[in-house]
């Protein structure tokens, strides 16, 4: 079970460059969304989906754009690369139980994508 | 609006040292779930516990401890007897109130444990 997957790792663009952070689960999960780690300041939410062709911003989500075509896949585009968006990127996708019980709310994170805009 | 701050930016202990790990948050909610997660030098995010709103005992899980107090609107997070394993940054979050899978974390904890 491979849990949330991202792809690349690591990469390294020039500001104006666009690139895509792909992201897939195969948990069957109903919510996914894409934050950014900087330092100091935690975790921040980019973008969210709550299913299959269900989008919505979150708390900076300028500069990103992002599809929700199937349930396993979210990626996270960057349109043209700017030096603020240097930042490690985390996808993460949970499912929101069925009211009965054993639900713990829990996120799953992919390894993270560590991107560098020059 | 919903928040959580932890004052806390770096600490640093020596080894068997018990550590505590402050978390505060807002939320006007009446049922809210509050989590936290460790991130080790190596990146990933871990999953450590998650507490409901509604349920006030404390928990421990072998070194760890987790003090949820909602008259305070504190949700700290104890280590006893620490390790140098135990080096990574720790993060609380709190689960928004809206049906939407969104956790709002704070800045996060950075805890260095010297042998």
């Amino acid at each position: 079970n491979a849990g949330v997957t991202q792809t690349p790792k690591f990469q390294v663009l020039k500001t104006g460059q666009s690139m895509t952070l792909q992201c897939a689960q195969d948990m069957n999960h109903e919510y996914m969304s894409w934050y950014r780690q900087d330092p100091g300041m935690g975790l921040r939410l980019i973008h969210y989906s709550v299913g299959a062709g269900i989008t919505d911003q979150g708390e900076v989500p300028n500069g990103y754009n992002v599809s929700r075509s199937t349930t396993e896949d979210f990626p996270l585009r960057l349109l043209s690369a700017a030096p603020s968006q240097t930042s490690v990127y985390f996808c993460a996708s949970s499912w929101e139980g069925d009211g009965w019980g054993m639900w713990t709310g829990e996120l799953f994170f992919g390894e993270g994508s560590r991107l560098t805009v020059l | 609006a919903q928040k959580v701050t932890q004052a806390q930016t770096e600490i640093s202990v020596v080894e068997k040292e018990d550590v505590t790990l402050d978390c505060v948050y807002e939320t006007r909610d009446t049922t809210y779930y509050l989590f936290w997660y460790k991130q080790p030098p190596s990146g990933e995010l871990v999953f450590l516990i998650r507490r409901n709103s509604f349920d006030e005992q404390n928990e421990i899980s072998g070194r760890y401890s987790w003090n949820f107090q909602k008259s305070t609107s504190s949700f700290n997070f104890t280590i006893t007897a620490s390790q140098v394993v135990d080096s990574a940054v720790y993060f609380c979050a709190l689960r928004d109130s809206g049906n939407t899978g969104k956790l709002i974390f704070g800045q996060g904890t950075t805890l260095q444990v010297k042998p």
